[in-house]
């Protein structure tokens, strides 16, 4: 079955305490991306990948990182996890960075920073 | 920048009420428009687009027509179910630069039986 996996689905966790969000979708995708969803704002974008090694910031990218070393594997990192950035947290992916529009997305994970 | 502005749900209908959700968008140039539906636990899916003015995107009974006179995206349904509860939002994309997408703030529909 074609599927974005993320993981964790739920997670709460403390100040300063880093942390990595997986992605992992199933369908050979060239494009990836990452958003954070919050009440009244929708999704905003954090991160994308056109490929493997090719990274670039999104709408708000700061206190976190990505890497893209497979074609597959998309993680967020939070270096320093503060309570702005308690979301709803997405990864998508689509073929092309062209149709990134036909995106795919994970379940979400519902991160909590206290 | 580019902004887009959704109406404030929760909207709430009975089964078979005829559906629209307002959408209107900021945006320089032509960008491309589109209509995403995410049910209750899941991400978002694509629902329709329309990439340029008088175009009329269509997908499982839902319209939506650019409008470029007023910037506007409305989506309708002539006759909604149940199943359609759901939060829509309105997107474009600019089809220049890294082409990111812009969302809406989401619509809450809700449709009683």
């Amino acid at each position: 079955e074609a599927q974005v996996t993320q993981n964790p689905r739920y997670l709460i966790t403390v100040t300063g305490k880093k942390l990595t969000v997986t992605c992992s979708q199933n369908m050979n995708h060239e494009y990836m991306s990452w958003y954070r969803q919050d009440p009244g704002l929708g999704l905003r974008q954090i991160y994308y990948s056109m490929n493997v090694e090719v990274t670039d910031k999104g709408d708000v990218p700061e206190g976190y990182k990505v890497s893209r070393k497979e074609k597959r594997n998309f993680p967020l990192i939070l270096e320093s996890p503060s309570p702005n950035q308690t979301s709803l947290y997405f990864c998508a992916s689509s073929l092309t960075w062209q149709s990134n529009e036909k995106l795919f997305f994970g379940s979400g994970t519902q991160l909590s920073v206290l | 920048g580019d902004s887009v502005t959704q109406m404030e749900g929760p909207v709430t209908l009975s089964e078979e009420a005829f559906l629209t959700i307002n959408c209107t968008y900021t945006a320089t140039g032509y960008p491309s428009l589109f209509w995403y539906v995410q049910y209750p636990g899941e991400g978002l899916q694509l629902l329709l687009k329309a990439t340029k003015a008088d175009d009329k995107g269509s997908n499982k009974g839902f319209e939506a027509t650019y409008r470029k006179e007023t910037t506007s995206f409305h989506l309708e349904k002539g006759s909604v179910q149940v199943s359609d509860s759901a939060v829509y939002f309105c997107a474009l994309r600019r089809d220049t630069g890294r082409r990111a997408l812009t969302f809406g703030s989401g619509t809450r529909l809700q449709v009683q039986p």
